[in-house]
């Protein structure tokens, strides 16, 4: 039972261009969303999160938007860069459930010069 | 400082060895977290610590014990594992449990022979 998916196992942009990574999740208790990158060997590296009661939060380059109707949320990263070539995983904290995480499978977003 | 710390960097153990994983943390979060990460697959959350209590433990089998000496430190000790057990295991602290994102240690690459 995947209860947070990103559909897309990977992503090819050009340089300069918009990246935009997308994650659905089915369960309506999740009230904390964040999009964590992850280098090969490294741990994911927190970017950006947003909260259930906005429907989007901006840091610099990236951008998240929640659509909690539709049970969506995305990631635009604007202008891409090829050091922003990573895997990138949505994880949804459920409510009141202690911290708990729960990740998507990622998508492997590849920036090409 | 945003910086977990995870030793040793890479183990190797025989189903009958006795070993631990540590995590450390000086940002003074107050729960910290361990996942495990197979290949191509999503962070899974095994454990949570708040103030140095154990809060959630998500069925993880008993071969898997962890502790949490203080508040910077957090240990995962593993005792006759299994070879399905060889994964990535990863680290975790944020400031508490509730709206707080989670930052992540490089991880032991655990391989059980």
């Amino acid at each position: 039972d995947q209860q947070v998916k990103q559909n897309s196992p990977s992503l090819s942009v050009q340089e300069g261009r918009i990246s935009i990574l997308n994650c659905d999740y089915t369960n309506s208790m999740f009230d904390y969303f964040l999009w964590y990158k992850k280098y090969p060997a490294e741990g994911p590296t927190f970017l950006i999160s947003i909260s259930s009661i906005k429907d989007k939060n901006e840091d610099g380059r990236f951008t998240v938007f929640l659509n909690k109707s539709a049970k969506h949320l995305s990631l635009h990263i604007v202008p891409s860069q090829p050091g922003d070539s990573a895997v990138y995983f949505c994880a949804a904290s459920p409510y009141n459930q202690g911290g708990k995480l729960i990740f998507g499978q990622g998508t492997e977003l590849s920036v090409k010069p | 400082d945003t910086e977990v710390t995870q030793t040793p960097k890479h183990l190797v153990m025989g189903m009958t060895n006795k070993k631990s994983l540590k995590c450390e943390q000086h940002m003074g979060h107050r729960a910290m977290y361990w996942y495990k990460q197979k290949a191509k697959k999503p962070p899974e959350l095994m454990f949570v610590y708040s103030y140095e209590k154990l809060s959630i433990n998500e069925s993880v089998p008993s071969r898997f014990s962890p502790e949490c000496p203080n508040s910077s430190l957090l240990n995962l000790h593993l005792h006759a594992l299994q070879p399905e057990d060889s994964a990535l295991y990863l680290c975790a602290s944020s400031q508490g449990t509730g709206f707080y994102e989670q930052y992540f240690g490089p991880g032991t690459r655990l391989t059980v022979t």
